[in-house]
């Protein structure tokens, strides 16, 4: 079966650090990889996806970039922390087509 | 207008009470419908999957899909207070992108 994991589940960081989230996902080759954030009280923010090894789309303009070093490893980065940054990331693949996204535990970030 | 409009609640019910949830969308093509259930602080996992028009059922939970009327339902009966979560509808088509309501909280009284 499939397993999607995320760390650090939990990370408080100055503001001007850097960033590094890690996604890796298991069972499963040549995923979609994507970030999201979401905000209390608010939807879910698509940041990045990714159909393959060094390909990604980026939909919001940010601080914030992603890079896919492995087929199951999606990185979301920052080299400069700002206040707004603070939310839960959450990190989902799916299988190209299948129509379906399954999504990882999170991790939550607060920026001060 | 949004892609996906989803009511925010809460929704506060009691225990053994039949719950609907319910999503409007604005994309004809969207072919894929999800509901995922979301505890605090966790991550959203996937409840309900649809293709296409029709209904679906698992145990105490039956997903709705109404394309003429771009409308989906979740049904909850028997609710538990278990149940108590943030509801997220999604829909997909055939990109690579997922489109999401905001989310409807649930509360469940014993």
């Amino acid at each position: 079966s499939q397993t999607i994991h995320q760390w650090p589940a939990t990370l408080v960081q100055p503001v001007g650090s850097p960033l590094s989230l890690e996604c890796t996902v298991e069972g499963t080759s040549n995923p979609n990889l994507y970030w999201y954030r979401q905000a209390a009280g608010r939807g879910l923010q698509l940041l990045f996806y990714s159909v393959g090894i060094g390909q990604i789309s980026s939909e919001v303009p940010q601080n914030l970039s992603a890079s896919r070093p492995q087929d199951r490893q999606f990185i979301l980065s920052s080299k400069k922390l700002l206040l707004s940054d603070s939310g839960f990331y959450l990190c989902a693949w799916s299988s190209g087509g299948s129509g379906t996204q399954y999504f990882g535990p999170g991790t939550r970030l607060t920026v001060l | 207008q949004k892609e996906v409009e989803q009511d925010p609640g809460p929704l506060s019910v009691p225990e053994g009470a039949i719950v609907s949830l319910n999503c409007t969308y604005s994309n004809s093509a969207f072919q894929y419908f999800m509901w995922y259930r979301q505890y605090s602080r966790k991550g959203p996992e996937l409840l309900m999957y649809t293709y296409s028009s029709g209904n679906k059922e698992d145990g105490r939970f039956t997903a709705q899909v109404d394309k003429s009327s771009k409308y989906i339902s979740l049904f909850i009966r028997d609710s538990q207070p278990s149940d108590s979560a943030t509801y997220l509808c999604a829909m997909s088509g055939t990109g690579n992108q997922f489109y999401f309501g905001t989310g409807t909280s649930l509360t469940v009284i014993p």
